[in-house]
């Protein structure tokens, strides 16, 4: 069955240092993942996708198939990154496209 | 440009009262989502509408019916709230696959 596991409901660092927020999945198709961030008081938006293979703001996450992670990282934290963050799966069912969630991991970047 | 528009804002509701929660979006997305929202529980997803007159069952759809009523328009009814529904609730739309999901400010709602 299709799922998005964040084990860490909270990651709690120091500004500078470098953070991984994981993700695993359980998919049998070809896996197309996301992350999205909702930062305090503001609506989710989308961080990253793996296709795209870029970096936002710092972060980047690299799909491993072999270890089904999709883990998000970043060098040196900022008080900024601050935020919840969510992993997230494209399930497709006949032509529609679902988006499944994780449960979440609060990034709490401390001075 | 408002892109997706949640009504209302909040909400607090006696078990066995019914209300509609309000979506609304004009990016001319096909699809649409509602998800809520739960402490450890992450985002699940209720009901969606892969395109304009189609809605199918998420994760968690029982207490839940929703309407498609056209491209724009995307609700979520509760016929007898139950506690259980207490939660933050998300709508969202997107254009296609390959487009990421845009989201409304949620609505929280409370039943005692």
């Amino acid at each position: 069955a299709q799922r998005v596991t964040q084990p860490e409901k909270l990651l709690s660092v120091f500004k500078g240092a470098p953070v991984e927020l994981k993700c695993n999945y359980s998919y049998s198709g070809s896996p197309e993942l996301f992350w999205y961030v909702q930062y305090s008081r503001q609506r989710l938006q989308l961080l990253l996708r793996h296709i795209s293979r870029e970096s936002i703001k710092g972060f980047t996450a690299d799909l491993n198939k072999g270890e089904t992670s999709f883990h998000l990282k970043k060098p040196f934290a900022q008080e900024e990154d601050s935020a919840m963050y969510y992993c997230a799966l494209i399930h497709v069912v006949d032509s529609s496209y679902k988006l499944i969630f994780g449960s979440g991991t609060r990034l709490l970047v401390r001075p | 440009n408002a892109g997706v528009t949640q009504t209302p804002k909040f909400q607090v509701l006696k078990t066995g009262q019914s209300m509609t929660l309000q979506c609304a979006q004009d990016m001319n997305h096909n699809s649409m989502y509602w998800y809520r929202q739960d402490p450890g529980m992450g985002l699940r997803l209720i009901y969606y509408s892969a395109s304009e007159g189609t809605t199918d069952k998420g994760e968690v759809p029982n207490g839940y019916n929703v309407s498609r009523l056209n491209k724009r328009e995307f609700s979520l009814r509760l016929e007898s709230a139950a506690p259980s529904q207490t939660s933050v609730y998300f709508c969202a739309s997107r254009r296609g696959r390959d487009s990421p999901l845009h989201f409304g400010n949620g609505t929280r709602l409370t039943v005692t």
